[in-house]
């Protein structure tokens, strides 16, 4: 079955750039989005289709995706980018939509 | 954007039944597919359940195919899910989450509720 992976913890000083990976065997046929989860909060789309932020998404906050790993790039971390993250596709071939089992970013 | 809020929630007993209802507001409910994603104590995101914009295509996970079913009732901007034949697992909270496209599905999850907490347990 399709599985994600993603590392669990990811440490960061303020200030410096946080990434976080996501790798499936097909993800480069599949589109991938992400979401953030704060503590005691529902979690929160902050990029879908690879690199397209809603409104609302900081410029701060970008995705990429290059052969089997997307890559979710968070710079000038700040405090208030504790959170756990989740990738997320839809692999439309057996229609199953799977998610990371997610990283939490710990803000040093 | 829009809101969602989940209600129906609670405590039930191995075997028990359930029906989780969400009240949509502040988008064109019927033209976007919804869904219902949950997350046990502690654990990742699983996408539950989803239904088209008008109804007539509707899917489930391998976990809970045959006990529940999701439905809408877009002259009300409501979606439901009637949870039946509960177990221990199925303990989580349940969001009602919305798609990024209209009518298209997206399989984007761009609008979420608080979620409400289902507890199986005897």
């Amino acid at each position: 079955s399709y599985a994600l992976t993603q590392p669990p913890s990811v440490s960061v000083a303020p200030g410096e750039t946080a990434r976080i990976t996501c790798g499936g065997f097909n993800i480069g046929s599949d589109l991938v989005q992400w979401y953030q989860q704060k503590p005691g909060q529902a979690p929160v789309l902050v990029i879908h289709s690879d690199k397209d932020r809603p409104s609302g998404t900081p410029e701060r906050i970008s995705g990429s995706k290059s052969g089997n790993t997307a890559t979710l790039s968070i710079s000038r971390v700040e405090a208030g980018d504790e959170a756990d993250y989740y990738c997320q596709v839809w692999d439309s071939s057996s229609d199953r939509r799977v998610f990371g089992p997610g990283t939490r970013v710990t803000v040093l | 954007e829009g809101q969602l809020v989940e209600s129906g929630g609670g405590l039930v007993q191995p075997g028990g039944s359930l029906r989780l209802s969400c009240a949509a507001s502040g988008f064109t409910f019927r033209r976007h597919a919804m869904y219902w994603i949950r997350q046990g104590p502690g654990k990742g995101l699983e996408w539950v359940s989803g239904i088209t914009w008008n109804g007539v295509v509707m899917g489930y996970a391998d976990s809970v195919k045959g006990r529940f079913t999701i439905s809408r009732d877009n002259a009300k901007d409501s979606v439901y899910l009637q949870m039946n034949s509960l177990r221990p697992e199925d303990t989580a909270s349940y969001y009602c989450v919305k798609d990024l496209l209209t009518i298209t599905v997206a399989n984007v999850f761009d609008v979420w509720g608080r979620g409400t907490v289902v507890t199986v347990s005897s």
